[in-house]
């Protein structure tokens, strides 16, 4: 079966300091991996993927790191901002449009 | 480009009742999927449609719960004779005309109060 998780429900940093989230996922099969921030009252708004033939992926202030020898993803947010307090979320794609969903990890910023 | 709409974004319902979600998609998208989330956790997939078809209904109860995306008109979602375990954020998301797709584009959800 597939399970996708989160190694902490909670984190919080300091404003300026970069930001570390975890996420182990169980099925190989999956083509992508993305990460979404769901501010509170929103629906979850996409950051970033990452292919599955990929270890590494940067965005704008973000970078995505997949390891598939141990089934671990992580996303990092370079010089956290304020702004970035939210619930973020690991998702595997294990078919063309089904999207799995860890439990989340809540990032609190502190000024 | 508007994106996402969902209506009504609360709603309240006694135990026994009916609770109809809308989700109108981006504009261009013909794809459209329904997400529940329970407090505390992540979303859950429920079902996928496209203009009059129900691709895959697989994560949807099998009772009192059901989808429609009508040629004309917002994609529903129907729950019939509602419970409290029913209580949760239900989300819908779009994506564009060129298939199905995990690149999809969330809706603001409708949050469902059972009491």
């Amino acid at each position: 079966g597939e399970s996708v998780g989160l190694h902490l429900p909670t984190l919080s940093v300091q404003e300026g300091d970069n930001s570390i989230i975890n996420c182990a996922y169980s099925n190989s099969a999956s083509d992508y991996f993305i990460w979404y921030k769901q501010e509170s009252g929103k629906g979850p708004q996409f950051i970033i993927d990452i292919r599955s033939n990929m270890d590494k992926r940067q965005g704008q202030r973000v970078t995505v790191l997949l390891n598939k020898t141990v089934k671990h993803l992580s996303l990092q947010i370079a010089a956290t901002q304020p702004g970035d307090s939210a619930v973020y979320f690991c998702a595997e794609n294990p078919n063309d449009y089904k999207l799995s969903f860890g439990a989340g990890t809540t990032v609190t910023v502190r000024a | 480009n508007a994106g996402v709409m969902q209506n009504p974004r609360h709603l309240v319902r006694r135990r026994g009742q009916e609770a109809r979600l809308r989700c109108s998609p981006m504009k261009g998208h013909s794809h459209v999927y329904w997400y529940r989330q329970l407090p505390e956790e992540g979303l859950k997939f429920m079902v996928y449609l496209q203009k009059e078809n129900i691709i895959d209904e697989s994560g949807m109860p099998k009772e009192r719960f059901s989808a429609e995306f009508p040629k004309e008109g917002p994609s529903i979602l129907r729950i019939q004779q509602v419970v409290r375990g029913d209580s949760a954020a239900y989300f819908c998301a779009s994506s564009p005309e060129r298939g199905p797709s995990y690149e999809q584009y969330f809706g603001p959800g409708t949050r469902l109060t059972v009491t």
